[in-house]
């Protein structure tokens, strides 16, 4: 495997599940990303991580959990979503230099969560 | 209050003519812009950046042009290929924001 993988691709739940997204990097990047995108808009980032850490929490909501075991993996934990959380959730990974600021990320394919 | 905006949200050019997409900023602190290429089912691809000491940097068939007091950079592809067919992000970050914002995209189709 190449690149950032993301698994599952599809996903389906209702309100009431709790299902997990997984992220895998294998560049050896030292930060880690969540975005989502809705139709019709832009990307919007969720969480970072970086060194494991994680620096920023774009005030998502709480039904959105990530865990960031190691650098190489990322997680989001789903649970009690909405309809209107259906969406493209990617994640993405770069090498901070000393940060996460302005270092060109890399994206995986991405998981198309529909809520029902 | 979006900071990056992509006003066209699609753009048609045939095969062999010159593709130009453009990204406008509204934060003057931005100094690192990005263009990202994403197919449908894939996410997106890293295609070009260039930094805020620079006006141009070309790679290929993709030339990035920034023009910081308009606040805008364009996107130009030439010759624009039919596997040029996808939609473009661009985006902008800079050491007050530590995180890269994205525009909404623009659909570039290029017919044969």
């Amino acid at each position: 495997e190449t690149g950032v993988t993301q698994t599952p691709r599809h996903l389906v739940m209702g309100m009431t599940n709790k299902k997990s997204l997984k992220c895998e990097q294998h560049l050896g990047h030292n930060a880690m990303y969540w975005y989502k995108q809705s139709a019709k808009k832009p990307l919007e980032l969720m969480f970072v991580y970086s060194l494991e850490e994680r620096v920023e929490n774009n005030s998502v909501p709480s039904r959105f959990s990530p865990e960031c075991p190691n650098s190489s993996h990322l997680f989001l934990h789903l649970h009690t979503l909405q309809p209107e959380d259906s969406a493209l959730y990617l994640c993405a990974s770069s090498q901070a230099g000393s940060g996460y600021s302005t270092d060109t990320q890399y994206f995986g394919p991405g998981t198309r969560l529909t809520v029902l | 209050d979006q900071q990056v905006k992509q006003n066209s949200p699609s753009l048609s050019v045939q095969e062999g003519r010159i593709s130009i997409l453009n990204c406008d900023y509204t934060n003057s602190m931005f100094d690192y812009f990005l263009w990202y290429k994403k197919y449908p089912a894939e996410g997106p691809t890293f295609l070009i950046s260039i930094s805020s000491i620079k006006d141009k940097n070309e790679d290929g068939r993709f030339t990035v042009f920034l023009n910081k007091s308009a606040k805008h950079l364009s996107l130009h592809i030439v010759p624009s290929q039919p596997g040029d067919s996808a939609v473009y992000f661009c985006a902008a970050s800079g050491s007050n924001t530590g995180k890269l914002i994205f525009g909404q995209g623009t659909t570039l189709q290029v017919k044969p």
